[in-house]
């Protein structure tokens, strides 16, 4: 079956734009979960959604938000865009909610770079 | 908060070799699970290896295993008879139900 597909997989932004990033999970997971990868923070829980809510969200300015649609794919928006932005962003599914118990499948990520 | 450190930025170990990967947490929860994933150059993240805290036996999983010191909140990774496809990033994590932390990584170069 398809594995999690992230679009688009690069992106390239200025300052002060906005910017959406898509996930669409595997089929029958219902849960996905979003990062941020950068060199010099590592890997950074953004937050994790479950049947179209939020269950839990990391420790990022409002300026990130997110959504999943009642087909369980989510998006994540970045407005006013900042060149600390700049990062691969990771998307994860999972059977259900809580990333303990379910394995996380990880996307290829969307590699954004904020001019 | 939940925290894991990875004491080792980079690694190099000979094919057919073994090599160990450290990693130490920190957390407050009773009930959590730790994985091992692995990030190739291509990118693509995938899980090595899970263990669940409440459980003594350490994982395994192939040429893959980990030495789990609850104790001492240590749970290092081994890989034995390494291969060229090994090399990746490793990336040490803790996770429970509200929590996600992961380590910073360790650069493993496995050298034919």
């Amino acid at each position: 079956k398809a594995g999690v597909t992230q679009t688009p997989r690069y992106l390239i932004k200025t300052r002060g734009q906005q910017v959406t990033l898509s996930c669409s999970p595997i089929s029958g997971h219902r849960s996905v979960s979003w990062y941020q990868q950068t060199p010099g923070q590592g890997l950074q829980f953004l937050f994790e959604y479950f049947s179209e809510t939020q269950r839990n969200k990391g420790n990022f300015p409002g300026r990130f938000s997110g959504r999943q649609f009642s087909n369980s794919r989510s998006e994540m928006n970045v407005s006013t865009l900042e060149l600390g932005d700049s990062a691969l962003y990771l998307c994860a599914s999972s059977l259900n909610a809580g990333a303990g118990a379910n394995v996380l499948t990880f996307g290829a990520g969307s590699r954004l770079t904020v001019l | 908060a939940q925290t894991v450190t990875q004491s080792q930025p980079e690694m190099s170990v000979q094919e057919a070799e073994t090599v160990t990967l450290s990693c130490t947490y920190d957390t407050s929860e009773n009930n959590y699970y730790l994985f091992w994933y692995k990030q190739p150059p291509s990118r693509q993240m995938i899980l090595v290896i899970r263990q669940e805290a409440y459980k003594q036996q350490n994982a395994t999983e192939n040429r893959f295993s980990v030495n789990f010191q609850k104790a001492a909140k240590s749970f290092s990774l081994k890989i034995s008879d390494s291969q060229l496809g090994d090399t990746a990033m490793y990336f040490c994590a803790c996770h429970n139900n509200n929590d996600m932390r992961f380590g910073a990584g360790t650069r493993l170069t496995v050298k034919p």
